[in-house]
């Protein structure tokens, strides 16, 4: 499975901007970049994904480097809320389930 | 989207004896899997629940131990058989409603198991 690299934890102010990297630099051309998250004592839900576009939904942005082999998930203004485990994973339906890394723990300060 | 609910939320067990969690799932799913979250740790995939037939498991984990059993499309149960301490973490289920790279897979809220 192609493995991806993400710092182990973040901190962020309330209100700013959060930018989650992650680094898969042995991707392949069939595999979806994913992003979930898991809040405490819950399981985890997804985020975002894309294929080789940034992407935009209600729940954040996600910026695909030209070359694959990083990407950036982007809260435009993080909330209390949203402190939480994030994972960033590779997926294509060939393997047909998540196999998460250690994520990135987001604190969220006041 | 799919709804993922699990039975037990949590338990308290004592060694040597088994438990099984129930997950359904409020829609008919493709795929089903298993994986536990031990104490500070990232998920690690069991198996998957395979409608009909046996389980697939992952590497280091066997039948014997984690037997499970998916009667139809939206519901699976993980029995941990044997308990020890060192099974103490939290079990969930996931389901998964098709077969593209582009398929979200959803999770339930877990079961946090302690075996004393």
């Amino acid at each position: 499975d192609a493995k991806t690299t993400q710092p182990n934890s973040m901190e962020s102010n309330e209100e700013e901007p959060v930018h989650l990297p992650c680094n898969h630099s042995t991707i392949s051309g069939t595999d979806y970049i994913h992003w979930y998250r898991q809040l405490p004592s819950q399981g985890p839900e997804y985020v975002i994904h894309g294929l080789t576009s940034n992407v935009n939904n209600r729940m954040a942005s996600l910026a695909i480097a030209e070359d694959r082999k990083s990407s950036t998930l982007i809260l435009h203004r993080a909330t209390l809320r949203d402190a939480a485990v994030y994972y960033c994973i590779l997926y294509n339906n060939a393997g047909n389930m998540l196999t998460f890394g250690g994520g990135t723990r987001l604190m969220v300060k006041p | 989207s799919a709804v993922i609910s699990q039975k037990p939320s949590r338990d308290i067990c004592q060694r040597g004896t088994s438990l099984t969690i129930q997950c359904q799932v409020d829609s008919q799913v493709t795929m089903m899997f298993w994986y536990r979250q031990q104490p500070g740790q990232s998920l690690t995939l069991i198996a998957t629940a395979n409608q009909g037939s046996e389980a697939t498991y992952e590497s280091g984990f066997v039948i014997d131990k984690f037997p499970i059993s998916r009667p139809n499309l939206t519901f699976s149960t993980l029995t941990v058989s044997n308990m020890s301490p060192e099974d103490s973490s939290i079990y969930l289920c996931s389901a998964l409603g098709g077969a593209s790279s582009t398929d979200t897979q959803y999770f339930g809220p877990g079961t946090r198991l302690t075996v004393l």
